[in-house]
């Protein structure tokens, strides 16, 4: 079965800042790797998802994420943090193309955003 | 406008009722998904449906139940057997093999 961590509980930067938040996965084969944003007592709505193909994949609201096989990891990154990104993001993993019920999220990474 | 609904947005429940929670979708997607989210936990699978007139368990289905008589529903029940019901569900739906879950707005239940 697969399993994702998200190392950080919990992360503030200031506005204009970059963010890197970390996400590992486990599981044998290629995975199908997705990141969700979730305000507060809101839906999740994705942000970005890779299948295969280029491991820097890019998604909305100037979000992008690298797929590194060698680590398992499937880190989301943006260059200048928006106060309206402070919010919750969960990292998910399917196992395989058609993965069913085997979707797996990680834990989550609240943010924060300095003014 | 294509999308996901869930209601209502709060729901209470008293000691040894049951309750319903609503989840429709227009998207025509044939997988729809019920979630449990807590606090640090993330989000955990209760059941899952793949076809009208079929669905699987989860990893925490226990105290709740699910039907799938319409493709487009995907009612939850949360029954009197489930003794730590306070959370916020959610429900998803996916189209193809392969493509992202959507997600409707949630419900938050509380209890009496």
């Amino acid at each position: 079965a697969q399993s994702v961590t998200q190392p950080d509980i919990h992360i503030t930067v200031s506005e204009g800042a970059s963010l890197e938040l970390r996400c590992n996965y486990s599981y044998g084969a290629t995975p199908y790797l997705f990141w969700y944003v979730q305000s507060p007592g809101q839906g999740l709505q994705l942000l970005l998802k890779y299948f295969s193909g280029d491991t820097l994949v890019q998604g909305i609201k100037g979000f992008e994420a690298e797929f590194k096989r060698s680590q398992s990891s499937f880190n989301l990154r943006k260059p200048s943090v928006h106060w309206s990104d402070a919010a919750e993001y969960f990292c998910a993993v399917g196992a395989g193309w058609n993965y069913g019920q085997n979707f797996v999220f990680g834990p989550g990474t609240r943010l924060s955003v300095l003014p | 406008d294509g999308g996901i609904t869930q209601s209502p947005k709060y729901l209470f429940r008293k000691e040894g009722q049951n309750v319903t929670l609503s989840c429709e979708q227009n998207l025509n997607h044939d997988a729809m998904y019920w979630y449990r989210q807590d606090p640090g936990q993330g989000l955990r699978l209760i059941y899952y449906s793949q076809i009208v007139n079929d669905f699987q368990k989860g990893d925490i289905a226990e105290g709740y139940s699910v039907s799938r008589e319409k493709k487009e529903s995907f009612p939850l029940t949360v029954t009197s057997a489930q003794k730590n019901p306070t959370a916020f569900y959610l429900c998803a739906s996916r189209g193809n093999p392969g493509e992202t879950q959507y997600f409707g707005p949630g419900t938050r239940l509380l209890v009496l």
